[in-house]
């Protein structure tokens, strides 16, 4: 089936610094991939909609400069938290979909994290 | 994409059977119902899909009534393994749209 890593696992960083989340589809082409944040007990908040070769989308209230989406190849996005500040501490999420009809979204396993 | 409504939580035994309702009352001609999981610090896990009528995998079963205005993921026999997260989503799966996450539904077993 479908897989999504996802990397790192969780990640410590100071707060001022940043932080780059991988998001990888291992054995489909994902022409789009999808950020999610959640935060403690509580469901998951699109952030961006990433297309191969194009700017990312994003959603109401994300900041796209803080939150730097890149989606250079069919198998690869990524997210650069910059500045992090504590506040931006969250369990961060990819999902990708293929270019061929899926019945599913495929999602990874998600990044901690902790900006201190 | 529809908005779902779903009980926030629901307590079983183990061995129990949990069914749980997800109403969707705009769902359009065109959109498909799915469940996902989730545990704690991992990311959702499809469970099923369906249209119409009855859906069965290894995992659960999806009840979705003529009108498809709800549906009730059954799961059979629950374990403490089961313990997580449940999220219905109506949506088409032949487009590009995007997936908008309700507030799921906390299932915890119990011995």
């Amino acid at each position: 089936g479908a897989v999504v890593s996802q990397h790192p696992s969780r990640v410590i960083c100071k707060s001022g610094t940043s932080v780059k989340i991988e998001c990888r589809s291992l054995d489909f082409q994902a022409t789009t991939m999808f950020w999610y944040r959640q935060f403690p007990k509580q469901s998951l908040m699109l952030m961006a909609t990433s297309n191969e070769g194009s700017k990312a989308t994003y959603e109401q209230g994300v900041e796209k400069d803080k939150f730097l989406i890149n989606h250079a190849s069919l198998t690869l996005s990524t997210l650069t938290v910059t500045s992090a500040h504590p506040e931006d501490s969250s369990f961060y999420i990819c999902s990708a979909r293929g270019d061929t009809i899926y019945y599913g979204y495929t999602f990874g396993s998600g990044t901690r994290l902790t900006v201190v | 994409l529809a908005k779902t409504t779903q009980p926030i939580s629901m307590d079983s035994y183990e061995g129990q059977e949990v069914n749980i309702t997800c109403s969707h009352n705009n769902i359009a001609t065109n959109d498909y119902i799915t469940w996902y999981q989730q545990f704690p610090s991992q990311g959702p896990r499809f469970i099923i899909q369906g249209y119409k009528t009855k859906v069965t995998n290894e995992v659960a079963s999806l009840f979705i009534p003529a009108d498809r205005k709800s549906s009730t993921l059954s799961l059979p026999r629950v374990s403490l393994s089961d313990t997580a997260v449940y999220y219905c989503l109506v949506g088409q799966t032949d487009s590009w749209g995007k997936l908008q996450f309700g507030a799921g539904t906390q299932v915890v077993v119990t011995p």
